[in-house]
């Protein structure tokens, strides 16, 4: 089975701070790992995935996001908010790739103060 | 990026009708399409997976009669909410899976309020 947890379903930064949202999975498999964000009225967009291979992955927009093992963590970070990066963030673990059985955190929102 | 169109984006209706909702790929062919479902603060729920040309897979617990999906064309597959009730209330998301390279494509979802 797989579950994804999400710590904090509401994350508020500075802006120019750093941003860290938590995500923690269980698998027993071994994961693939999704960060995906969505803007107001708009669609899950894709920020990074962890397949295989390196374990520290960059993403689109300054994030990043390390896939640790032993701890089951798949945080994402960001050094520097931006008013812009204010939406919902969510994690995701599946199987494979492109597989159906997509397990969803139930998402961070997160708010940058000016 | 590729993209997928959700049609309609929020949707009202009465207690006891059928609403459907539309998911399209507009620039990829997508063999297959996944509908979830998301409730306030809570997780997208894989609903049930469409393939081309065959029946909806659906997952534990998700009536198939109460959410009839058809997958007619690589491009289009509807979700119809059937007999609508208030507890049918929730946002609808919808996935294409892009047929050369795998990768998953998101709508931007649709919110239906039943009365």
């Amino acid at each position: 089975a797989q579950s994804v947890t999400q710590l904090g379903s509401h994350v508020s930064v500075s802006e120019g701070a750093l941003v860290l949202l938590r995500c923690n999975y269980s698998s027993s498999v071994p994961p693939y790992l999704f960060w995906y964000v969505q803007y107001p009225n708009q669609g899950l967009q894709l920020l990074l995935k962890y397949t295989t291979g390196a374990t520290l992955v960059k993403g689109i927009n300054g994030f990043e996001a390390e896939f640790k093992k032993s701890e089951t963590s798949f945080h994402l970070t960001k050094p520097s908010a931006h008013m812009s990066d204010a939406a919902e963030y969510f994690c995701a673990v599946s199987r494979s790739n492109t597989g159906n059985q997509f397990y969803f955190g139930t998402g961070t929102s997160l708010t940058v103060i000016p | 990026g590729a993209v997928v169109s959700q049609h309609p984006s929020w949707v009202i209706c009465k207690s006891g009708t059928s609403v459907k909702i539309e998911c399209r790929s507009l620039d990829f062919q997508a063999t297959t399409m996944f509908w979830y479902r998301q409730f306030p603060k809570q997780s997208l729920m894989l609903m049930a997976t469409s393939n081309e040309g065959s029946k909806a897979t659906y997952e534990q617990g998700v009536e198939k009669d109460k959410f009839l999906i058809n997958h007619a064309s690589l491009t289009l597959s509807t979700l119809t909410v059937t007999s609508a009730h208030p507890e049918d209330s929730s946002f609808y998301i919808c996935s294409a899976r892009q047929g050369r390279t795998g990768e998953l494509f998101f709508g931007e979802g649709s919110r239906l309020t039943v009365l």
